[in-house]
Formats: structure tokens, C-alpha cells, sequence
């Protein structure tokens, strides 16, 4: 029981170049959820995933995609990054909405 | 504007001591809270909740506080080891999905 998995732990990229950070989990949780953690502030929620084939905004979903491939699976990607989006980006899921969430070790993410 | 605020960037605490962290909030439409630990290079662990219609919950070593009056919570660890060393954040939703996390506190705690 893996619990929540992120790939890649660590990641360079140029200004412009794209990306797909990769989450899964398998606890057979409905509710997947992505932030970032920036330094001096907490963690902000991008979007969230209530079920398969439905994702909802959150606080900073701007220059970001996501998908919901299926219940176990969570992906986030960056079309044309951007020095801003240098951060800390955790995947996590729980079973309801609401409900303790349980976090990945995060992808360290930095664009130049 | 900051819905959720930790005034504490660092604590220092003996071992063996009370630790007491916390978070303030302006939204008095939050109505349930959590408490996460996070160690360097992990993502956060869950430590405890508390729900709006309560004002207080305790788990173990970890108590929970909930001034609704004041929209103040802390987090009391006793008594606290030096395991308990992280950066522990304060998180509060309003009916949904979407929490709102402080900027953490890191514990320190000194053998």
C-alpha cells in the first residue's frame, strides 16, 4: 500500500517548455486533489477531482491543466511554463470531499 | 488577504514541554478545521480535526482548541518530543472541498 505516488520528485524546465506532473493513489479514494507551496505562504489548492472525468477550479488553476484518466489517477500539466510556476507541488486525495486528505511527497518544480 | 493566518513563523520548546501553536481565521463561516505536520522532503500528515459545532477534540498527545467567539485555534502537544520537530499548518473550509491552509509554523523541539 503505496498510499499517494508523484513522479518526478524533481524537475528543470526552460521557460515555455511543457510538462505533465503524474499522481496516483490507491486507496480507492473518489476526491484527488492538486496544490503548491510556495515559500512564506501555504498550500493553495489548483484544481480538485471529485470523480473520474470531473475536475473543479481552485485558488490558482491559472497556466494549468488536469486530468482525471480514472479513479486511481490524477495528472497536471503545464502547457508553456513559467518562472512563476517555480514550486513545490503536492498531489492528495481522501475519500469524500471534506475529509482528511492524505498527500504525495510532492514534485519540487523548477522553471528558468 | 489572508483568511487563515499563523502569526508564528518558529517556536522553540524544551522536551517534555507543552507546545502551543496557533492559527487564526477572519471567515466565521469556516466550520471545520484541520491540522497537518509536514517534515522536510514529505508531503503533509494529517494530526487532527475539529468540527465548528465543537471546542475541543484531543487524540493521543494532540489537543485541539476552538475560540469561535475569538476565531482563534490552537494546537496543544504534550507532552512534546523531539520527533515532533515539522512545520505544522493550520487549514479551515466553509462547507466544500476547499481549504484554506496558513503559512505553518516550524516546531522545534529541544532534547
Amino acid at each position: 500500500n503505496a498510499g499517494v505516488t508523484q513522479t518526478p520528485k524533481f524537475q528543470v524546465l526552460k521557460t515555455g517548455q511543457s510538462m505533465t506532473l503524474q499522481c496516483a493513489q490507491d486507496m480507492n479514494h473518489n476526491s484527488m486533489y492538486w496544490y503548491r507551496q510556495d515559500p512564506g505562504m501555504g498550500l493553495r489548492l489548483i484544481y480538485y477531482s471529485a470523480s473520474e472525468g470531473t475536475t473543479d477550479k481552485g485558488e490558482v488553476p491559472n497556466g494549468y491543466n488536469v486530468s482525471r484518466l480514472n479513479k486511481r489517477e490524477f495528472s497536471l500539466r503545464l502547457e508553456s511554463a513559467a518562472p512563476s510556476q517555480t514550486s513545490v507541488y503536492f498531489c492528495a486525495s481522501s475519500e469524500e470531499p471534506r475529509v482528511t486528505q492524505y498527500f504525495g511527497p510532492g514534485t519540487r518544480l523548477l522553471v528558468l | 488577504d489572508q483568511q487563515v493566518k499563523q502569526n508564528s513563523p518558529s517556536l522553540s520548546v524544551q522536551e517534555g514541554r507543552i507546545s502551543i501553536l496557533n492559527c487564526d481565521y477572519t471567515n466565521s463561516m469556516f466550520d471545520y478545521f484541520l491540522w497537518y505536520k509536514k517534515y522536510p522532503a514529505e508531503g503533509p500528515t494529517f494530526l487532527i480535526s475539529i468540527s465548528s459545532i465543537k471546542d475541543k477534540n484531543e487524540d493521543g498527545r494532540f489537543t485541539v482548541f476552538l475560540n469561535k467567539s475569538a476565531k482563534h485555534l490552537s494546537l496543544h502537544i504534550v507532552p512534546s518530543q523531539p520527533g515532533d520537530s515539522a512545520v505544522y499548518f493550520c487549514a479551515a473550509s466553509e462547507r466544500t472541498y476547499k481549504y484554506i491552509f496558513g503559512t505553518g509554523t516550524r516546531l522545534k523541539v529541544l532534547a
